[in-house]
C-alpha cells in the first residue's frame, strides 16, 4: 500500500532563517506531487506541483522554492523566511503522472511558526 | 488562486440532522472532489463526481453536480458528532485547487 511521510511535524523558526520541509511517498511510481499551505482556519493555497522529476510548476511567491530530486521525494525550501510564511504546510500525491484530476492523498502536515 | 468556494463558511447542527454544504467553481471541469479535514490533520478524500454525473452516493454522503450552474453540493445525512470537521471541494487537473471550506460542527 502507498504511504506518504512528511517532516518535520512542527517547526519554529526566526525570520530570515532557512527552511526545508521534506515529503516522501512509498508504494507508487511517478506520482504527481503537491505542496499546499493553509493559514489558520482557511482553505488550501496551491504552492507547487510536480508531474515528474525536475518538473516543478510554481503558483507562488518568490521566497519559496520546491525541488524533486527523486521520483518520490518533494522538498519545499526557503533561503530566508518571512513572518507571512507561517502556516500549515501539506504535501500530497496523486495517481500516476499524466493521469490528471485524480484523488489526492495527503501527509499529516508541517506546522511552521515564523517569529 | 482558489477555484472553488464553499458555502456556508460554518455550519452548526445537532446530531441526527442533515448537513448540506455547497461549492461553486469558475471554470469547466472534468470532475469535482470533496475532502474532509479534521483539525490539525491532513485532508482525506471523500468522493469524486465526474462532469457527466449528476449525483453520487457513498454511505451517508450524497453529492450532486450541476455543471450548468457550476455548483456542487455535499449532503451528510443523519450526522454524528464524529462528522465534525472542515469540508472542502476541489477541482483541477494536475493543478488541483481547493475552496475555503465549510467548518461543520455536529453537537451531540
Amino acid at each position: 500500500s502507498q504511504t506518504i511521510h512528511q517532516w518535520p511535524a512542527t517547526l519554529v523558526q526566526p525570520v530570515g532563517s532557512p527552511l526545508s520541509l521534506e515529503c516522501t511517498v512509498e508504494g507508487t511510481s511517478n506520482p504527481n506531487l503537491y505542496w499546499y499551505r493553509q493559514a489558520a482556519g482557511r482553505g488550501l493555497q496551491l504552492l507547487f506541483y510536480s508531474v515528474g522529476i525536475g518538473q516543478i510548476s510554481s503558483e507562488v511567491p518568490q521566497n519559496l522554492s520546491a525541488s524533486r530530486p527523486q521520483d518520490r521525494q518533494f522538498i519545499l525550501s526557503s533561503k530566508k523566511l518571512l513572518l507571512s510564511d507561517s502556516g500549515f504546510y501539506l504535501c500530497a500525491w496523486s495517481g500516476l503522472a499524466g493521469q490528471s484530476g485524480g484523488e489526492l492523498f495527503f501527509g499529516e502536515g508541517s506546522r511552521l511558526t515564523v517569529l | 488562486s482558489q477555484q472553488g468556494e464553499e458555502d456556508p463558511q460554518a455550519l452548526s447542527i445537532q446530531e441526527g440532522e442533515n448537513a448540506t454544504m455547497n461549492c461553486s467553481y469558475k471554470t469547466s471541469i472534468n470532475n469535482l472532489q470533496w475532502y474532509r479535514q479534521n483539525s490539525g490533520r491532513g485532508l482525506v478524500h471523500l468522493i469524486l463526481i465526474r462532469s457527466n454525473e449528476r449525483e453520487k452516493h457513498s454511505g451517508r454522503l450524497r453529492v450532486t453536480l450541476d455543471t450548468s450552474k457550476k455548483s456542487s453540493s455535499l449532503l451528510i445525512t443523519a450526522s454524528r458528532a464524529a462528522d465534525t470537521a472542515s469540508y472542502f471541494c476541489a477541482t483541477g487537473d494536475n493543478d488541483m485547487r481547493f475552496g475555503a471550506g465549510t467548518r461543520l460542527t455536529v453537537k451531540p
